[in-house]
C-alpha cells in the first residue's frame, strides 16, 4: 500500500514570494507522480506531472523529484492570491487493472495579498 | 470537449436508506472511469475504477458498490447507509490509467 506524506500542512506566504510544498512517498518503483490543485467544495484539476528524477517547470510552476529520497516539491514562483487552495500530490502505482492514483493529505496554501 | 456530471449535487440521507449516484461522461468514447471519497478534512480516496462497460474492480472495501452500466456511466450505490459514508464523493475519467484523471463536480453527502 503505497503511502504519501505531505507537508507543511498549511503555508501561508505574501503575494510576490515562493511558494514551496513537499511530499514523500513509501515506493521507489511508482509511476508518475502528480500535483493537483483543489478549491473549497470544488473536484481537483491536475497541475503537472513528474516521472522521471530531476526537475520540470510549466510557467510558475516547478517540480522536483528524487527517486533515491522518494521526495518531490513542487515550487510556486510569483505566487498570487488567486493560487489560494489546497495542493494534492498524487502518487501513480501500476495495479491489477491500470494504475492506481494514491492521494497524500494536502497543503492548504493562502497567498496573502 | 468533454464534460463530465455528477448527480445529484447534494444529499441528505437517513442511516439506513439506500443511495445510488451517478456520473457520466460526454465527448470521449471507453474513457476509464473512477470513484472517490473524500471525509470533510480527509484524505481523497479511489474507490472503484473502471476500464470498460461491466468491469469494476473495488480498491477500498466501505460497504459500496459501483456498476458501469453503459460506457459512459458509472453508478455508486449502496443498500444500507452508515454515518461514515457522509463525505464528498468525485467521479473522474482518463483517457488511459496512467494518464491525467478528470475530475467531477462532486457529489456533497450527508448521512443524519
Amino acid at each position: 500500500q503505497e503511502k504519501v506524506q505531505q507537508s507543511p500542512e498549511s503555508l501561508i506566504v505574501p503575494e510576490g514570494a515562493m511558494s514551496s510544498l513537499n511530499c514523500t512517498f513509501s515506493n521507489s518503483a511508482s509511476q508518475s507522480i502528480w500535483w493537483y490543485q483543489q478549491h473549497p467544495g470544488k473536484g481537483p484539476e491536475a497541475l503537472i506531472s513528474i516521472f522521471s528524477n530531476g526537475n520540470k517547470k510549466e510557467g510558475r510552476l516547478t517540480v522536483y523529484l528524487n527517486r533515491a529520497s522518494l521526495h518531490v516539491s513542487l515550487h510556486i514562483r510569483d505566487s498570487q492570491p488567486s493560487d489560494s487552495a489546497v495542493y494534492l500530490c498524487a502518487v501513480s502505482m501500476r495495479g491489477n487493472m491500470g494504475y492506481k492514483l494514491t492521494f497524500g493529505t494536502g497543503t492548504s496554501l493562502l497567498v496573502d495579498p | 470537449a468533454q464534460t463530465i456530471h455528477q448527480w445529484p449535487v447534494a444529499e441528505i440521507k437517513a442511516v439506513g436508506s439506500p443511495l445510488s449516484l451517478g456520473c457520466t461522461i460526454k465527448g470521449k468514447s471507453s474513457p476509464n472511469l473512477y470513484w472517490y471519497w473524500q471525509a470533510t478534512g480527509g484524505t481523497l480516496q479511489q474507490l472503484f475504477y473502471s476500464i470498460t462497460v461491466g468491469q469494476v474492480e473495488s480498491v477500498v472495501q466501505l460497504n459500496l458498490s459501483a456498476s458501469r452500466p453503459k460506457d459512459d456511466q458509472f453508478i455508486l450505490s449502496t443498500e444500507k447507509l452508515l454515518l461514515s459514508h457522509s463525505g464528498f464523493y468525485l467521479c473522474a475519467w482518463s483517457l488511459h490509467s496512467s494518464y491525467e484523471q478528470y475530475f467531477g463536480p462532486g457529489t456533497r453527502l450527508t448521512v443524519l
